[in-house]
């Protein structure tokens, strides 16, 4: 694809249930990152995959949050056991290399009610 | 602890006049500088990028310094018109150049009035 993409573009989950985010970054990129955004606050990061590795996972709340990306392609975002703090966007960004600029998909907006 | 700072208050300034935003970090050193615009529900977006051994770098009516002794990056909007009002960003790379992660300033809103 053109551009960065993520799925769903928004997700309500009830309390307790897992979710599964997903990110399809542009084609030959290898670096990955997560973030998450909370209503009017910055971004926060979650983890960075370079190829399907993860150096650096020091951003992830909880051990409810996982991620994975097969293929140095395809990343998706695990959150089990939703808590209603959880509520945010989630973004996903890709690079050609990690010290070039970072294109950003839509996000995904999840709300746990 | 390490910080990337951004003047959380928003900056509004008049059409015309030139707008400055600042980023400052801490117990960082990184060998980039990024600076990304945000509009309300989407994600960001990549305005340009300067090296450690580059002091100014312009794009357009974008203008970004980076002074690696005070530890902070300056970014400039000349002319500035009512559609650059938005949430910037700047980003470094934490750790290796080559393997770092980005992380993100808390950003700063722009107002453009008419």
């Amino acid at each position: 694809g053109a551009g960065v993409s993520q799925s769903p573009s928004n997700k309500v989950t009830e309390k307790g249930k897992d979710v599964e985010l997903r990110c399809d970054p542009i084609s030959g990129h290898t670096a990955l990152y997560w973030y998450r955004q909370s209503l009017g606050q910055g971004l926060e990061f979650l983890i960075y995959f370079q190829g399907n590795s993860a150096p650096d996972k020091s951003g992830l709340p909880s051990d409810r949050f996982s991620a994975e990306r097969t293929g140095g392609s395809v990343s998706t975002l695990t959150i089990q056991r939703t808590q209603q703090e959880d509520s945010a966007v989630y973004l996903c960004a890709s690079s050609r290399e990690a010290t070039t600029e970072a294109f950003f998909g839509q996000g995904t907006r999840l709300t746990v009610v | 602890s390490q910080k990337i700072e951004q003047n959380s208050e928003a900056l509004n300034i008049q059409e015309g006049k030139t707008a400055t935003l600042t980023c400052n970090y801490t117990n960082y050193s990184p060998a980039y500088l990024q600076w990304y615009r945000q509009d309300p529900g989407r994600g960001p977006v990549f305005l340009l990028l300067i090296r450690e051994n580059e002091k100014e770098k312009r794009k357009e009516r974008l203008k970004v310094t980076f002074d690696t002794t005070l530890k902070q990056s300056l970014f400039h909007i000349t002319a500035s018109q009512p559609a650059d009002s938005a949430t910037y960003l700047c980003a470094l790379i934490h750790g290796s150049s080559n393997t770092g992660k980005l992380i993100f300033g808390q950003g700063t809103t722009l107002q453009v009035k008419p």
